[in-house]
């Protein structure tokens, strides 16, 4: 089965700077996907980016951006000039390649404050 | 743009009383999810649901929980004789039909007294 682990229960940052988010996983599988969900107070769930295993390339997504080490199984996201609305708990996901209704497997969370 | 919605935002309940949450997926998609969030954890996976059978459930899942696709809009989660441990966050979602990504409605939570 695969787990997912972030390490960082909380974080903090200042308006316009930039900050990292950890993200490490465990699996057998070669084929994968991998997204970064946010969480603001209303609880709802929204997704960031994603990152296919098989690109090597990083996701980007305007001010967001991970790095991603398929050999190290780390998937890290920077969030570059934070906004006071980045503030918000932020889930590191799994997902299979097999089949499309594949479940996500999620991390902890790391709650990230935004300070003005 | 097309969302997942789900209703009630909030439900309260009696313990051992049964309750029914439900969602309206985005209207094209053909996989759907119900995830469990109790408060300061993670969100977990309960069970997804494809071509109205379950197509996986967790270990979470049990004979109390039971899904169902009623017509062809609404997706609902039943919970027979509820616990207090039932109370939770419960999450919504859905994909397309090649899609990668799972959208999410906004909750529903769940207090069981």
């Amino acid at each position: 089965a695969q787990t997912v682990t972030q390490s960082q229960p909380e974080m903090s940052v200042q308006e316009a700077e930039t900050v990292t988010l950890s993200c490490t996983y465990d699996t057998s599988e070669s084929d994968y996907y991998l997204f970064w969900y946010k969480q603001p107070p209303s609880r709802q769930m929204i997704l960031v980016i994603r990152q296919e295993a098989y690109k090597q390339q990083n996701a980007t997504e305007n001010r967001f951006s991970v790095n991603f080490q398929k050999a190290a199984k780390s998937f890290s996201l920077k969030i570059s000039d934070s906004q006071l609305g980045d503030a918000a708990m932020y889930f590191c996901a799994y997902r299979t390649w097999e089949t499309s209704g594949s479940r996500l497997t999620f991390g902890e969370g790391t709650q990230l404050t935004v300070n003005p | 743009e097309p969302e997942v919605t789900q209703t009630p935002s909030h439900q309260v309940t009696q313990m051992g009383q049964e309750v029914i949450l439900r969602c309206v997926p985005i209207s094209n998609h053909l996989y759907f999810y119900w995830y469990r969030q109790i408060l300061g954890q993670k969100v977990e996976f309960l069970v997804s649901f494809y071509n109205n059978e379950i197509s996986e459930k967790s270990e979470i899942f049990d004979d109390q929980f039971s899904v169902e696709r009623p017509d062809g809009s609404n997706f609902t989660l039943k919970i027979r004789s509820t616990k207090l441990e039932d109370s939770a966050m419960y999450f919504c979602a859905s994909n397309a039909g090649t899609g990668v990504i799972q959208y999410f409605g906004a909750g529903t939570r769940l207090s069981v007294l």
